[in-house]
């Protein structure tokens, strides 16, 4: 069974520009997940989908937005990049409720210089 | 305010030696806990994780973890730790109805050959 995938790998912005994140779940799992994992900040959750909706977001600017599309993918989008937004960002998916056990993807190293 | 803590951001152990890993959080009467591992360049894999009944929980890789409601702690041990557990390892805490599951900060664990 195919785990969850993210897509880049890698990705080099420069400040301003937008950067598009996106993930593949398992199959079956309805809900995807998006944490920032930036150096010594352990993971921050930024965003929740599940069933095509946004179920909740973490405390981050509106710049970060995502969506989930009919076959459950999910894409991540942030805008007016930032210095700071420099992290590994992070796809996990799970059943349909958070407490389920998330299963992550190997993430998107997001450079912005 | 629902948080989880992990003391330790560094540990150095000596292969072969015992490993115990701490974790405390501050949530509500039923908590849903998770130990993961980051190895360097991947995502996150859960080692184990306590929804309730016994609890002291088995996982992969020849970790367990104690839920201890009294302290609030999950901590995380190993008998006997190899060069290949050199890793980060999260907690995470989670409950029914939530609508987000928190991650510590992490504990880098350091083998010493």
């Amino acid at each position: 069974e195919a785990g969850v995938t993210q897509s880049p790998t890698h990705l080099i912005k420069t400040r301003g520009q937008q950067a598009t994140l996106r993930c593949s779940p398992i199959s079956g799992h309805t809900s995807v997940y998006w944490y920032q994992q930036a150096l010594g900040l352990g993971l921050q959750f930024l965003l929740w989908y599940d069933e095509g909706e946004e179920r909740n977001r973490g405390n981050f600017p509106p710049r970060f937005s995502g969506r989930q599309f009919p076959n459950y993918s999910s894409e991540l989008n942030v805008n007016a990049l930032e210095l700071e937004d420099s992290a590994l960002y992070l796809c996990a998916s799970s059943l349909s409720e958070v407490w389920e056990t998330q299963y992550f993807g190997p993430g998107t190293r997001l450079l912005v210089l | 305010a629902q948080s989880v803590t992990q003391p330790d951001i560094h540990i150095t152990v000596s292969e072969g030696a015992s490993l115990e890993l701490r974790c405390n959080y501050s949530y509500g009467a039923t908590p849903y806990l998770f130990w993961y591992v980051q190895s360097p360049g991947q995502g996150l894999q859960l080692l184990l994780k306590y929804f309730s009944g016994d609890t002291l929980v088995q996982g992969i890789k020849g970790f367990e973890a104690e839920f201890k409601r009294s302290q609030s702690s999950f901590n995380l041990r190993k008998p006997s730790v190899h060069w290949s557990d050199a890793a980060e390892y999260f907690c995470a805490v989670g409950e029914v109805y939530a609508d987000k599951i928190i991650f510590g900060k992490g504990t880098r664990l350091h083998i010493l050959p």
